[in-house]
């Protein structure tokens, strides 16, 4: 079993959908849950973070963990074409390197 | 206010030419690091460091070398290219450790072929 499953997509939806973004893990001691987004040519931006199970949100965007099942996904309500991006999940485990996912390339159409 | 600079953007390299991609940062960070990101692989650490003087290996570091002799630059060096090494870098810096609220900032890349 990989330590981060990520279905890469890609994923496409219309203006105004709701987006879900999703990653599982197999590494019990992953502590930090991240959502980092990656524009085309660029480099990631962190875009979510949190430490503990349940939801947390930010605006449009909404991340959700659930440590018993090693899941965590991501939320985007009424979703729009600057949206458009790819996805990445990541985790640390409280050392000096962060796991990724592979990302999800998100195309929002107008 | 810059962040982490890259440079060069692109290459093109013959196999077991060397080359030395540059990574600076205008942020005071101690923790630096290189990824690589190649298509249905994701980001792989390559090498990080988290201060002057000290690097240490991440997933993927065979077939290259860095260096950390200041602050603000953490270069990393191809010793013999080869095709495999064909990929997006990505340098990027954080202040103390990559968790959480500490995020790391990334360069916008260098693409490298290997021929």
């Amino acid at each position: 079993q990989k330590e981060v499953e990520q279905d890469p997509g890609p994923l496409s939806v219309p203006e105004g959908a709701i987006v879900s973004l999703n990653c599982t893990y197999s590494n019990s001691a992953f502590q930090y849950f991240m959502w980092y987004r990656q524009y085309s040519r660029k480099g990631p931006e962190l875009l979510m973070y949190t430490y503990s199970s349940g939801n947390k949100e930010d605006g449009r965007f909404t991340a959700q963990v659930d440590k018993s099942s090693k899941y965590i996904s991501l939320f985007i309500r009424d979703s729009q074409p600057s949206d458009s991006a790819t996805y990445l999940c990541a985790f640390g485990a409280g050392s000096y390197q962060l796991t990724f996912g592979k990302g999800t390339k998100l195309s929002v159409i107008p | 206010n810059a962040g982490v600079t890259q440079t060069p953007k692109f290459q093109v390299l013959k196999t077991g030419q060397s080359m030395t991609l540059q990574c600076a940062q205008d942020m005071n960070h101690e923790y630096m690091s290189w990824y690589r990101q190649d298509p249905g692989m994701g980001l792989r650490l390559i090498h990080y460091s988290v201060g002057a003087g000290i690097t240490d290996q991440g997933e993927v570091p065979n077939g290259y070398n860095v260096s950390r002799s200041t602050t603000e630059d953490f270069p990393l060096r191809l010793l013999s290219a080869a095709p495999s090494q064909t990929s997006v870098y990505f340098c990027a810096s954080t202040k103390d450790r990559p968790a959480g609220n500490e995020k790391l900032f990334f360069g916008s890349g260098t693409q490298l072929s290997v021929l």
